[in-house]
């Protein structure tokens, strides 16, 4: 099946800092990719869906000046925490749809384990 | 809106105990619908979605609109099994690609 990379795995910092976490689609090209956060034992929440060679679209709640995302190739998306604060200490994952042979299948990274102190 | 529900939170039975997972979603188009296993320490990852109407690793879900339902069944749990599950539908039209998870069930299968 396709893989999906994120990076770093795990990343700890200090509260106001900015993190960056990256997605990459490592054997297809991924015109979108999703981000979701994950807390403990529950459910997947998406919060954006990335465009390659265009804005993001959030979801409702999701503050876009905060959790900004840049997908500047057909394999690589990132998500920047600005600011980070110990509330955005959470499981960050990204997916990604291929094309063939079913859009619809989407493959998933390992995710970031986001801690802020 | 679209919406999943997945009733429990947490299942337990014993080993060869036929399990059920609950999922009930709402969705105005037609629905397609998928459900996800996450196993410890690794990566969500696909199990089964109701177009291919397929057995993987002994699980079978069968979408029923009249209930809204796609519950996933095995006959015979296996410790292996042992998991997070969660039950995903797909949005169509200018939401296409975007999945709406249910809450997830965590399944223990005791020795």
């Amino acid at each position: 099946g396709a893989v999906v990379s994120q990076h770093p795995s795990r990343v700890i910092c200090k509260s106001g800092t900015s993190v960056k976490i990256e997605c990459r689609s490592l054997d297809f090209q991924a015109t979108t990719m999703f981000w979701y956060r994950q807390f403990p034992k529950q459910s997947l929440m998406l919060m954006a869906t990335s465009n390659e060679g265009s804005k993001a679209t959030y979801e409702q709640g999701v503050e876009k000046d905060k959790f900004l995302i840049n997908h500047a190739s057909l394999t690589l998306s990132t998500l920047t925490v600005t600011s980070a604060h110990p509330e955005d200490s959470s499981f960050y994952i990204c997916s990604a749809p291929r094309a063939e042979p079913s859009y619809n299948e989407q493959f998933f990274g390992p995710g970031t384990r986001l801690t802020v102190l | 809106a679209q919406r999943v529900t997945q009733p429990e939170k947490l299942l337990s039975v014993f080993k060869g105990a036929p399990v059920e997972l609950k999922c009930n979603y709402s969705y105005s188009g037609s629905p397609e619908l998928f459900w996800y296993v996450q196993y410890s320490r690794q990566r969500l990852q696909l199990l089964l979605r109701h177009i291919s109407r397929e057995s993987i690793k002994g699980f079978t879900a069968d979408l029923n609109k009249g209930e809204t339902s796609f519950h996933l069944k095995k006959p015979f749990a296996q410790e292996e099994d042992s998991a997070m599950y969660y039950c995903a539908l797909l949005a169509g039209g200018t939401s296409y690609g975007k999945l709406t998870f249910g809450q997830g069930t965590i399944l223990t299968v005791h020795p």
